[in-house]
């Protein structure tokens, strides 16, 4: 079955610290990768994708994610991290012959 | 800015009701979705549709049922509410392609409901 694993349920990185938040997949194909944010009492929103091209993709808020096909993965980095960060992040995996699927999310806590 | 709008933020309703919760959309998307969001599994697929009275089934359509009458607009419905259906459902659109597309998805704020 194709699926989308983020290992980690939650994160916790220190204000100015470098963010990870990890993500890989098990499906057909090559696939559309997507990050999303979501705030608290909000919905999500779109962070940024990777379609085909340059392996590091940049997206909103300073993020960036790297691609890396060999190892089937999609972190999510951030060279410094805010404590406007905070938020719960969701990788999603779109197979070529089927619909998106999101991870289960990856809580991201920055500490002041 | 793409904006959706779910008409309910917070909703209570008893078992056995018939409940609609609406979702509008402003920017001529082609496709719409509706989710639910629980603790520790993410977001599941309930249904979708690609266009004006097309609809299809996602993940867990069980207990549901949707209309899409008009292309800003997209209804979920819960035919006969059951206390395993208090969730947060998120309703979301994207352009073109339907499922099979690489544009993101815009999601609204949400409708946290509760079924008692």
């Amino acid at each position: 079955a194709q699926s989308v694993a983020q290992p980690e349920d939650q994160v916790n990185v220190a204000e100015g610290n470098p963010l990870t938040v990890k993500c890989t997949y098990s499906v057909s194909g090559n696939p559309y990768l997507f990050w999303y944010v979501q705030y608290p009492n909000r919905g999500l929103q779109f962070l940024l994708k990777y379609i085909t091209g340059d392996n590091l993709v940049k997206g909103s808020y300073g993020f960036e994610a790297e691609f890396n096909k060999s190892q089937t993965s999609f972190h999510l980095k951030k060279p410094s991290a805010l404590v406007s960060d905070s938020a719960l992040y969701f990788c999603a995996v779109r197979p070529t012959d089927d619909k998106i699927i999101f991870g289960k999310g990856t809580r991201l806590h920055i500490l002041p | 800015d793409v904006k959706v709008t779910q008409s309910s933020r917070y909703l209570v309703k008893r078992t056995g009701e018939k409940v609609f919760l609406e979702c509008v959309q402003d920017m001529d998307h082609e496709n719409m979705f509706w989710y639910r969001q629980d603790p520790g599994l993410g977001l599941r697929l309930i249904y979708f549709s690609y266009d004006v009275k097309m609809k299809e089934k996602g993940d867990i359509p069980e207990g549901y049922s949707v209309s899409r009458e008009k292309k800003e607009r997209f209804s979920l419905i819960l035919e006969s509410a059951s206390t395993n259906q208090t969730s947060m459902y998120l309703c979301a659109s994207s352009r073109g392609a339907g499922t099979l597309g690489n544009q993101p998805q815009h999601f609204g704020d949400g409708t946290r409901l509760s079924i008692l």
